[in-house]
């Protein structure tokens, strides 16, 4: 299958700082990515789909202030968890689709974030 | 009334059994759906996919898809204790994958 790559795999930062989220295509370009955010015994919530060379498309709930996305490059996308707060603390999961919608999407490895 | 619908489980099954789980879905118009395996703090790895009415087998996993009735299934036969996971189904509504609540299995020895 295809490779999808997500870095860091784990950060712990300070309340009220923020953080970085990247998620790499590597053996294929992607021109839509989708984030999701999963907290502990729960299924994967979508926050937002990401389009390359556009804004992205939040989820009802998501604030798009808080948690920035962009997309540059086919196979690139990053979240920025701003001024990160405790609740803000869950396990963060990148995907990306081959071709079209339709098709089977393949993730990243996850990053779990936890904000002190 | 949720996207998609699953039984959260847990499911215990013996070393040697078939597990059975399932999903129902609202969206009609749905085209393709998805099982997904995901072991505790990893992210989802596919299993399978359908798109057709019907059975879709691949080793010990089949995929069931009955649109009539607009439900989804897997069988896993002679489970393993490597098997033990959460399982998520998906369907594709619109753009976007909608997974269910996903299902605990425990293969136990």
């Amino acid at each position: 299958g295809a490779v999808v790559s997500q870095h860091p795999s784990w950060v712990i930062c300070k309340s009220g700082t923020s953080v970085k989220i990247e998620c790499r295509s590597l053996d294929f370009q992607a021109t839509t990515m989708f984030w999701y955010r999963q907290f502990p015994k729960q299924s994967l919530m979508l926050m937002a789909t990401s389009n390359e060379g556009s804004k992205a498309t939040y989820e009802q709930g998501v604030e798009k202030d808080k948690f920035l996305i962009n997309h540059a490059s086919l196979t690139l996308s990053t979240l920025t968890v701003t001024s990160a707060h405790p609740e803000d603390s869950s396990f963060y999961i990148c995907s990306a689709r081959v071709t079209a919608p339709g098709t089977e999407a393949f993730f990243g490895q996850g990053t779990r974030l936890t904000v002190v | 009334q949720k996207e998609v619908e699953q039984n959260s489980g847990p499911l215990s099954v013996p070393e040697g059994a078939i597990a059975s789980l399932n999903c129902t879905y609202s969206d009609r118009g749905s085209q393709s759906f998805f099982w997904y395996r995901q072991y505790s703090g990893k992210s989802p790895e596919l299993i399978m996919f359908i798109y057709s009415n019907g059975d879709k087998e691949d080793g010990r996993f089949t995929a069931q898809l009955n649109r009539a009735s607009q439900y989804i299934s897997l069988l896993i036969r002679d489970s393993k204790l490597s098997d033990s996971a959460t399982y998520l189904c998906a369907v594709n509504i619109g753009y976007k994958l909608s997974f269910g609540a996903g299902t605990t299995v425990t293969v136990r020895a």
